[in-house]
This record gives C-alpha cells, structure tokens and sequence, in this order.
C-alpha cells in the first residue's frame, strides 16, 4: 500500500524569506500524481500544485515549486518570498495514475507559520 | 473549488442522534469522494462512489456509516447513532482530469 509522510509537524519562516516542506513517499507504482494542499484556517483544502511522475521537469505555480525525486521518492515544496497569508497547514498527496479515479492519500501535514 | 458544494456548513447532533450531510460535485460530474478529518490530522480517504454505485469503500467505518449517490439529486453520507468520536470535518471532493478538488467541507460536533 501506498504512504505519504511529511516529517515536519510544524515550520516557520521570516516574510520575504524562502521556506521548504518536505515529503516523502512509498509506491511500488510507476505512473502516479504528486500534489500539495494549502489548508487555511478557514479550514477549506486548495490546490497549491500538481506534479505528475512521468514528467522529469519540477512544476511551479508562481511562488510555489517542487523539488521531484522519483528515485528518492521525495517530493518537497518551495515557497518563496512568503507572505503572511501562506501561513496554513500544508498537505502532500499521492494519487494512483493506473485508474482515472484514484483516492487521494495524505501525509500528516505541516503547519507553516509566517512571521512578519 | 467553488465547484464541489456541500450542506450543511456545521452541523451539531446530540449523542444517538443521526447525521446527514449532503454533497453536489462540480457541474457534470458523476463521481464523488468523501474524506474525513479528525481534529489536528489529516484527510483519511472514506468512500469513493458514482451515481448509484459505490466504487470504493474501503475506508468506511464498518457500522453506523453509510453514503450514497443516488441518479437525481446530491450525494448523502449517513452517519446513525452518533458518538463523540464522529467529531470531524467531513469533505467531499470530485475530479476534474487528475486533479481532485474539495467542497469546503462539513464540521459535525457531537454533544
């Protein structure tokens, strides 16, 4: 079966400033999509962005990129120049690519503070 | 995503009582995804259906919780008899592509 792991309970960053949240996975799979989701205190799950494993290159979103190591099974999230409004709980996701409709599977989340 | 819309926002019950909570996925799709959070986790995958089949529910409890898509009208997760432990955000979520997008959730207390 599949795992997420996110080893990092909680983070902080100074505004302006660069913050990486790491993620680790375990699959035996070769074809899957990779994602984070920002929860605010709103509590509402947004997509910050999506990697697929058959793609060599990093995804970024803006201010947001990944670091993909499929090897490594390791897929961590870079924000940079932060703002206050990045604080929230940050979830890694895995999702099977063998199906058109595969479950979502969560690490444990991270939550990141922003200190102005 | 704006798309995914749930009812009730919050809800409260009352030890044994039953709970209702109702999910209309984005515009055109069939399938839906219900996950649930318990305080301070994460989201635990509960049951995947498409109108009126259940396609994956290996992650529902195996009493008091039941969900449901029928060919008209919102999907329902049922939850009978209540306890404290039900105390969750409860999201549904339906996918666009590889992409899978949530409501904005259901927050059940149980007193």
């Amino acid at each position: 079966a599949q795992t997420v792991t996110q080893s990092q309970p909680e983070m902080s960053v100074q505004e302006a400033e660069t913050v990486t949240l790491s993620c680790t996975y375990d699959t035996s799979e070769s074809d899957y999509y990779l994602f984070w989701y920002k929860q605010p205190p709103s509590r509402q799950m947004i997509l910050v962005i999506r990697q697929e494993a058959y793609k060599q290159q990093n995804a970024t979103e803006n201010r947001f990129s990944v670091n993909f190591q499929k090897a490594a099974k390791s897929f961590s999230l870079k924000i940079s120049d932060s703002q206050l409004g990045d604080a929230a709980m940050y979830f890694c996701a895995y999702r099977t690519g063998s199906s058109n409709t595969g479950k979502l599977i969560f690490g444990q989340g991270t939550t990141l503070q922003v200190k102005p | 995503n704006a798309g995914v819309m749930q009812n009730p926002r919050h809800l409260v019950r009352r030890r044994g009582q039953e709970a209702r909570l109702r999910c209309s996925p984005m515009k055109g799709h069939s399938h839906v995804y219900w996950y649930r959070q318990l305080p301070e986790e994460g989201l635990k995958f509960m049951v995947y259906l498409q109108k009126e089949n259940i396609i994956d529910e290996s992650g529902m409890p195996k009493e008091r919780f039941s969900a449901e898509f029928p060919k008209e009208g919102p999907s329902i997760l049922r939850i009978q008899q209540v306890v404290r432990g039900d105390s969750a955000a409860y999201f549904c979520a339906s996918n666009s592509g590889n992409t899978i997008y949530f409501g904005e959730g259901s927050w059940l207390t149980v007193v």
